[in-house]
């Protein structure tokens, strides 16, 4: 695609149910990217993707997060059993590669509230 | 480890006038270093970059930016501000010999710039 796609834009959910949000990257992206930004705050690495695999995790916040990505395109962050800490805007973004100094495309984000 | 640090949360000029956004940053070895800003309602767009060379970056929109590696900081100007320049400004370091591809970004400046 032309840009990279986050669904849904917007998500209203109550504490303790699971949530998946999505994201598709730039093709030919081997990169994938997904950060959390807080209310005014900064952003926050969760994780990248090389491919289909993640060689990096460590910004997962807890066991409750986890991404995935298959077809080295679409990939899908998993939040089970949400609580209120959770709710911010999460980004995608993605680069043709992983390794040099690689621009990220970002999403316009999925903003998640927990109530 | 690697961090950036922005120390000012906000920064305001007057139209026409210069401005700075102040970064500075810690890596191992020699880094890459990105500004991106983000405007209201639209996703992070790429500014500029330093991988090497040139100490004096030029990117978009007029901006530029300078690294310094005594000092360790990578500062983004403009020299004559706009009002439409208003949104906010996040710096993002990656060490190239620190063992994973993540790119850290900083708290972010925002930047007002009055008429």
């Amino acid at each position: 695609g032309a840009g990279v796609s986050q669904s849904p834009s917007n998500k209203v959910t109550e504490k303790g149910k699971d949530v998946e949000l999505r994201c598709d990257p730039i093709s030919g992206h081997t990169a994938l990217y997904w950060y959390r930004q807080r209310l005014g705050q900064g952003l926050e690495f969760l994780i990248y993707f090389q491919g289909n695999s993640a060689p990096d995790k460590s910004g997962l916040p807890s066991d409750r997060f986890s991404a995935e990505r298959t077809g080295e395109s679409v990939s899908t962050l998993t939040i089970q059993r949400t609580q209120q800490e959770d709710s911010a805007v999460y980004l995608c973004a993605s680069s043709l590669l992983a390794a040099g100094a690689n621009v990220l495309t970002f999403g316009a984000g999925s903003r998640l509230t927990v109530l | 480890a690697q961090s950036v640090a922005q120390p000012e949360d906000q920064v305001n000029v007057a139209e026409g006038n210069p401005l700075t956004v102040k970064c500075t940053y810690s890596v191992s070895g020699n880094p890459y270093l990105f500004w991106y800003v983000q405007y209201p309602n639209r996703g992070l767009q790429f500014l500029l970059k330093y991988i090497t060379g040139d100490n004096l970056v030029k990117g978009s929109y007029g901006f530029e930016a300078e690294f310094n590696k005594s000092q360790t900081s990578f500062h983004l100007k403009k020299p004559s501000a706009l009002v439409s320049d208003s949104a906010l400004y996040f710096c993002a370091v990656r060490g190239p010999t620190s063992g994973t591809y993540k790119y850290i970004f900083g708290t972010g400046t925002r930047l007002k710039v009055l008429a």
